[in-house]
């Protein structure tokens, strides 16, 4: 089953922030938040993790609330190209099956004009 | 993306014929993954190798078998295809166990 729980879809506005949820009420302690996203018919992009703390790089904002129980990621300036499906994973560091990524659903992202 | 490749891209085979599709990178990463994308059930893990002749299973690896003879390729092999296993398939590749992967493009494969 899978660990995170995310909205179906969504829509945000060319230009405007996007903030993608995701509750992960049962993460344990060793498991780290991980986003990728799939752009239609292309294989999944990473594009953040962290721990516990906030993150950020050249694409995209991670913020984890204290208790680790969700997480939000943010796109500052959603452009057209960031229409896609958006994954949210939790997964251990450690090797063997507990650390592959195994993918849900995700959240299909609709950047409008 | 720069550093994998997917082959074929595309193919279309009979039902009970083998079928190999292969993964090839140049980035020197220990760790491959075979994926496939099926509508309804997003993308699941089939096998994945953590290492030269090293393999595992994943949450679907019935009718498939994998093999990494050497670093940079990782072959994933249908045995005696079957329509279920019509689907996309994706090949990643990651540096460390806590690294981002890396996936490659697609192979689109019809089993008829």
């Amino acid at each position: 089953d899978a660990k995170t729980t995310q909205p179906t879809s969504m829509d945000c506005a060319e230009g405007r922030a996007a903030n993608l949820p995701c509750n992960h009420s049962t993460i344990s302690g060793n498991e780290y938040v991980y986003w990728y996203r799939q752009i239609h018919s292309q294989g999944p992009q990473y594009i953040i993790h962290g721990l516990k703390n906030n993150e950020t790089n050249e694409m995209a904002s991670l913020i984890i609330t204290e208790d680790r129980k969700s997480s939000t990621l943010i796109l500052p300036h959603a452009t057209l190209r960031d229409t896609a499906v958006y994954y949210c994973i939790v997964r251990s560091h450690y090797g063997g099956s507990q650390g592959n990524l195994i993918f849900g659903k995700g959240t299909k992202l609709s950047v409008k004009p | 993306d720069a550093g994998i490749t997917q082959s074929p891209r595309h193919k279309v085979t009979e039902t009970g014929t083998p079928v190999t599709l292969r993964c090839h990178q140049t980035e020197n990463h220990r760790y491959m993954y075979w994926y496939r994308q099926d509508p309804g059930h997003g993308l699941r893990l089939i096998h994945y190798s953590y290492g030269v002749k090293d393999t595992d299973k994943g949450e679907v690896s019935d009718g498939y078998s994998v093999s990494r003879s050497k670093t940079e390729d990782f072959l994933l092999t249908l045995e005696s295809a079957t329509s279920s296993q019509t689907s996309v398939y994706f090949c990643a590749i990651s540096i460390r166990t806590d690294a981002g992967y890396t996936f490659g493009s697609g192979t689109r494969l019809t089993v008829v």
